[in-house]
């Protein structure tokens, strides 16, 4: 079964730092990938996907991630880190072949100090 | 803006009462999703319509869960009877198709605690 692992259930970075937030997938087939942010007591909102297009995908609000098959990684980053940014963030893939169900990891939760 | 409509924000009962939640999706979507977020945790599907059909219902614990969309549009979730852990965020979402190429969108979600 698919699945996808973010390492790191809490990251704490500085104001203006640089953003990483790790996802990894497991996968025979190229998935479908997707990060959406959660703030407290809300829904989701999908930041990016990838689609087996452009292999570095640009979201909202300055985030990007890379897929990287030979790692099978898609990474989430920001160059520079804002208040604003503070909030639970959630990798998903969806299974081939199963339309629109979304699989999550187990979330990271960002700090931003200022 | 238009979107998905979740009631109610809130929702307290005690054990071994029924419990139901509201979902209105996005006027045309027709797929509409239900999660569980246990705290802490990523979301679960519990189920998937498509139209007024259940397309997966596979990790729905029909024991006590139940889920309709009679005409298509909204929908309900009902637990009877609730247990303690059932207390989670209870996510509803809907997208225009089932193709990877539309997005689902989010509502805020029904926060349940069961005392």
């Amino acid at each position: 079964a698919q699945s996808v692992t973010q390492l790191g259930s809490h990251v704490s970075v500085s104001e203006g730092a640089l953003v990483l937030l790790r996802c990894n997938y497991s996968s025979s087939v190229p998935p479908y990938l997707f990060w959406y942010v959660q703030y407290p007591n809300q829904g989701l909102q999908l930041l990016l996907k990838y689609t087996s297009a452009a292999t570095l995908v640009k979201g909202i609000n300055g985030f990007e991630a890379e897929f990287k098959k030979s790692e099978t990684s898609f990474h989430l980053t920001k160059p520079s880190a804002h208040m604003s940014d503070a909030a639970e963030y959630f990798c998903a893939v969806t299974p081939y072949n199963q339309g629109g169900k979304l699989i999550f990891g187990q979330g990271t939760e960002l700090s931003v100090k200022p | 803006e238009a979107e998905v409509a979740q009631s109610p924000r809130y929702k307290i009962t005690e054990k071994s009462q029924a419990v139901a939640f509201w979902c209105d999706p996005i006027s045309g979507h027709a797929t509409l999703y239900w999660y569980r977020q246990i705290l802490g945790q990523g979301p679960e599907l519990l189920v998937q319509f498509q139209d007024e059909s259940v397309v997966d219902d596979s990790q729905l614990p029909k024991d006590r869960f139940s889920a309709e969309r009679l005409k298509g549009v909204d929908s309900t979730l009902k637990i009877q009877p609730a247990e303690l852990g059932d207390s989670a965020m209870y996510l509803c979402a809907s997208q225009r198709g089932s193709s990877l190429n539309t997005e689902a969108f989010f509502g805020q979600g029904t926060r349940l605690t069961v005392v």
